[in-house]
């Protein structure tokens, strides 16, 4: 089944306590992508991905790093989380091109307290 | 860069017709696309337009695209408590592979 998959779903943790959320995906597909989303902000996009070994900032990069060095795993990386990352993440992954479906994972909700 | 609006909330009555509005600026969009956010669930692909087309009809969905104004609209018709959800509109150039999404519109479906 072609899905995209989060690890974990739900994860509390203290601030400046590193923390890693991995995605993978099983589509082949070049692009990923990681984005935040927050009530009345909408999804905001904050790494993406057009293929191994190429990352890029998107709208809201700061306090976040990624990594792409498999094709089929985009790792979001907080060195040192604080309490304003406090949000539900999304990975998505698509085919580059134009008209591509993007699939999304189903979400990983983190509280820094 | 390509910016997508639309309104956050809309509520409607069990059978009525909801209709989500989207704005976009970039005029070389040529792919426009909905996206259904179910709660506790990631987005997924619910329907989409290419520019050449006016309209597409998928069951109760209906797509309607105003090039002139820049304008994306979903129509759910007969719409059930089931379609309560966060409605995203997507929108991607032709000069990019990225798609720009909105923030969102949270359709509520009351009895």
């Amino acid at each position: 089944e072609a899905q995209v998959t989060q690890n974990p779903r739900y994860l509390i943790t203290v601030t400046g306590k590193k923390l890693t959320v991995t995605c993978s995906q099983n589509m082949n597909h070049e692009y990923m992508s990681w984005y935040r989303q927050d009530p009345g902000l909408g999804l905001r996009q904050i790494y993406y991905s057009m293929n191994v070994e190429v990352t890029d900032k998107g709208d809201v990069p700061e306090g976040y790093k990624v990594s792409r060095k498999e094709k089929r795993n985009f790792p979001l990386i907080l060195e040192s989380p604080s309490p304003n990352q406090t949000s539900l993440y999304f990975c998505a992954s698509s085919y580059t091109g134009l008209n591509n479906e993007a699939f999304f994972g189903q979400g990983t909700r983190l509280t820094v307290v | 860069g390509e910016d997508v609006e639309q309104s956050l909330f809309l509520s409607v009555r069990e059978g009525d017709s909801s209709v989500i509005n989207c704005t976009y600026t970039d005029s070389s969009s040529t792919y426009l696309y909905w996206y259904k956010q179910e709660p506790g669930a990631g987005l997924q692909l619910l329907t989409y337009i290419f520019s050449n087309m006016d309209m597409k009809q998928d069951q109760r969905l209906t797509v309607l695209l105003n090039k002139k104004d820049k304008h994306l609209s979903l129509r759910i018709a007969d719409t059930q408590t089931g379609d309560s959800a966060i409605y995203f509109c997507a929108g991607q150039s032709g000069g990019s592979y990225i798609p720009t999404f909105g923030r969102g519109t949270s359709l509520i479906v009351h009895p």
